[in-house]
């Protein structure tokens, strides 16, 4: 059974960067399928932000992409995101998941994070 | 980019009453539709992918159907546990879910 888990700072300043780590547990990040990142801003509806396959390619929402970088750390079962520049439409909570195939059907989700942008 | 739009936004319904909700996609998306149930301050659960197949461990009660832009997740008989909120994800291209639907008691 696969776990996930979000950590990173709950408030960041307008302008700067939200970092997110996802930490993976019960399988390793390189034994296949896809893990991304989706958020959902308090009160409103999901949307997927971006997705890394297992050989290191990324995939990125067309609306966030000049902003968004996913990357992982296989050494520590971990992928990351970080999102630049930051703005108070930004706040939401932010999921990590993963896939159980090779297409973007989310299987397994993490408990969550709520990042708050502030001025 | 592939939109989706949920119907209804709210459905009104009471223990043992069948639910269908509606999601129809901009365009054509094959059977690569998800249906995920969310209840507050929890994260997604996958229900129903490929349109029409039940996740492992899903109540039968739930089932999907449809093909190219229009599909629906029936709710054959409403459970308590059931009252959440349902979200559609075209896979076809990217990922883009639903606005959601709320299924509230009567």
């Amino acid at each position: 059974q696969v776990q996930l888990q979000e950590s990173g700072p709950g408030l960041v300043k307008s302008s700067e960067t939200l970092s997110l780590t996802c930490t993976v547990s019960g399988d390793s990040i390189s034994s296949g399928y896809y893990w991304g990142w989706i958020r959902q801003p308090p009160g409103k509806g999901l949307e997927w932000i971006g997705s890394i396959f297992h050989t290191g390619s990324t995939y990125y929402n067309p609306s966030l992409k000049s902003r968004v970088t996913i990357s992982v750390d296989t050494s520590k079962n971990q992928f990351s995101l970080k999102l630049t520049p930051v703005t108070a439409a930004d706040t939401a909570v932010y999921y990590c998941a993963s896939t159980t195939s090779g297409t973007y059907v989310w299987g397994y989700w993490g408990q969550g994070t709520l990042i708050t942008v502030s001025s | 980019d592939i939109q989706m739009t949920q119907s209804p936004s709210t459905v009104s319904a009471s223990v043992g009453d069948r639910v269908t909700i509606t999601c129809r996609a901009s365009q054509g998306i094959s059977i690569w539709l998800a249906w995920y149930q969310q209840k507050p301050g929890k994260a997604p659960k996958l229900l129903i992918y490929k349109a029409s197949s039940l996740e492992s461990g899903v109540p039968s009660r739930f089932s999907g159907s449809g093909s190219g832009t229009e599909f629906t997740l029936t709710i054959s008989s409403l459970q308590p546990d059931d009252f959440a909120t349902y979200y559609c994800q075209q896979y076809n291209s990217d990922s883009t879910f639903g606005q959601g639907t709320k299924v509230e008691i009567k």
